[in-house]
C-alpha cells in the first residue's frame, strides 16, 4: 500500500483558505487519493477523493500534481468547525476497503 | 436516516473482564470493520468482515474477537487477553463495488472504552 506523509499540525485564520499538503510519492496507477477528517472523539468523515484530475465538492477542493506524487486539500473559507485531524489516504480503485490505512494525519486548528 | 450506530458511547470495565462493543448499520453494506485509535494516533484495523459469517484479522487482532451472524451487526468483544484495552473503538462499513462518490467508508460515532 502506498504511504502518505502529512505535517503533524497546521494553523489557519478563520475565513482564510486552509491548504493541507500530502505526499504520496509511491502511489501506483490504480490508487485514488482520499481525504477524511476526524473531529475530536467522533468517527472520521469522508471529504473528497480523486485519481488525477482536480476535484471540487461542497466541502473542499482537491489538487493533485501532474505526477500524482502529492496533493493538497483546500478548504476555501475555513471556519472554527473545521478544526479537526485531516487524513490523506491512498487506496486501490477496486476491492474492499481493507487497504484503507489511516496515518497520524494533520491537526488543523482554525483560529478566530 | 441511514447510518452506523455504536453503543454505548462510553464504557467502563474492570481489568480481566470481557466486554462486547455493539455496531449496527442500516446502510445495507456488505463490509464492516473495527478500528482502534489511541490518543494522538491514527486508526489501526482490528478485524474486518466482507460478508456474513466470514471475517478476517486485521493488523492488531490479538485479544479481540468478532462475529458476523447478520449483515447489519458486527459486535466486537475485547477479551481479558488484550493487554491494553483502554482506547477509542470505531466501527465502519463500506459499500464496495465500483469506486465512486458513494464508495467511501462510513464510520460510527465510536465507543470510548476505559478499563480500570
Amino acid at each position: 500500500d502506498a504511504k502518505t506523509t502529512q505535517p503533524p499540525s497546521m494553523d489557519c485564520a478563520e475565513g482564510r483558505a486552509a491548504n493541507l499538503p500530502c505526499n504520496h510519492s509511491t502511489i501506483s496507477g490504480n490508487e485514488y487519493v482520499y481525504w477524511y477528517r476526524q473531529i475530536h472523539s467522533q468517527g472520521p468523515q469522508y471529504i473528497i477523493h480523486g485519481l488525477k484530475n482536480n476535484e471540487t465538492n461542497e466541502m473542499a477542493s482537491l489538487i493533485i500534481t501532474e505526477d500524482r506524487k502529492s496533493s493538497t486539500l483546500i478548504l476555501p473559507h475555513a471556519t472554527l468547525r473545521d478544526t479537526a485531524v485531516y487524513y490523506c489516504i491512498v487506496r486501490p480503485s477496486s476491492g474492499s476497503a481493507r487497504q484503507l490505512t489511516f496515518g497520524s494525519g494533520t491537526q488543523l486548528t482554525v483560529l478566530p | 436516516d441511514g447510518g452506523i450506530t455504536q453503543s454505548p458511547k462510553y464504557l467502563f470495565r474492570k481489568e480481566g473482564q470481557n466486554v462486547t462493543l455493539s455496531c449496527e448499520q442500516n446502510l445495507n453494506h456488505d463490509a464492516m470493520y473495527w478500528y482502534r485509535q489511541d490518543p494522538g494516533q491514527g486508526l489501526r484495523l482490528i478485524y474486518y468482515s466482507q460478508i456474513v459469517n466470514d471475517f478476517q484479522k486485521g493488523d492488531i487482532a490479538e485479544g479481540y474477537s468478532v462475529s458476523r451472524e447478520k449483515k447489519e451487526s458486527f459486535p466486537l468483544t475485547v477479551t481479558s487477553a488484550q493487554k491494553n484495552p483502554t482506547a477509542f473503538y470505531l466501527c465502519a462499513s463500506f459499500s464496495g463495488g465500483a469506486l465512486g462518490s458513494y464508495n467511501e467508508q462510513f464510520f460510527g460515532p465510536g465507543t470510548r472504552l476505559t478499563v480500570l
